[in-house]
């Protein structure tokens, strides 16, 4: 899977929206780009992903850019409780159920009041 | 739609001594993948388990095995526990299906003391 790089910590004003760069820039065609957030000693919370077209559901929006090297989730509206460690990850599927997630150490997001 | 559950919700042990942590995979979910998280750290994938198999394993020690039973749920077994194996661990079920990606989603975790 390829090495996803995001900033260490960020701020954002609630009601901000909050935008979370990654770069992928050795990522294959066949690799997704997945977004995780994890709010303090919490299981993982999914929260978006894609390969190719920009994605939209009810928590964000993922713009993966055209040449596929970077992407951003967007949180349109952040609140307090959208404070969390966000992680990209880079994901391969090799086979029938067959794979993995790799988390590095994510952006620390600070809503602030 | 009942999520992913984890038990016992916090654990602790001495050195040497073995654990069992147990995960129930979401409904519908075939699949179970289990990390271990150290204090500050990323996730790190442990092993998963497919059709009662393990079906892919991370760069952990044979101390550390798992069960998949015929329901889907999952047991994780470490023996002769070390002071580094404290830390929390997590448990994610996905439904697999060859060449489609599925998400994997996680359950609250169990956080094991090791003294």
């Amino acid at each position: 899977d390829a090495k996803t790089t995001q900033p260490p910590s960020m701020d954002c004003a609630e009601g901000r929206a909050a935008n979370l760069p990654c770069n992928h820039s050795t990522i294959s065609g066949n690799e997704y780009v997945y977004w995780y957030r994890q709010i303090h000693s919490q299981g993982p919370q999914y929260i978006i992903h894609g390969l190719k077209n920009n994605e939209t559901n009810e928590m964000a929006s993922l713009i993966i850019t055209e040449d596929r090297k970077s992407s951003t989730l967007i949180l349109p509206h952040a609140t307090l409780r959208d404070t969390a460690v966000y992680y990209c990850i880079a994901l391969f599927y090799s086979g029938a159920g067959s794979y993995q997630l790799t988390f590095g150490k994510g952006t620390k997001l600070s809503v602030i009041p | 739609e009942t999520g992913v559950t984890q038990s016992p919700t916090h654990l602790i042990k001495t050195r040497g001594q073995q654990v069992t942590l147990r995960c129930s995979s979401q409904s519908g979910h075939n699949t179970v993948s289990w990390y271990q998280q150290a204090l500050g750290q990323g996730p790190q994938f442990i092993f998963q388990y497919y059709r009662e198999e393990e079906n892919g394993r991370g760069n952990f020690p044979p101390r550390f095995s798992g069960l998949q039973f015929p329901n889907y749920s999952s047991e994780l077994n470490v023996n002769a526990l070390e002071l580094d194996d404290s830390a929390l661990y997590l448990c994610a079920s996905s439904s697999a299906a060859s060449g489609r990606e599925e998400t994997q989603y996680f359950g609250p975790g169990t956080r094991l003391l090791v003294l």
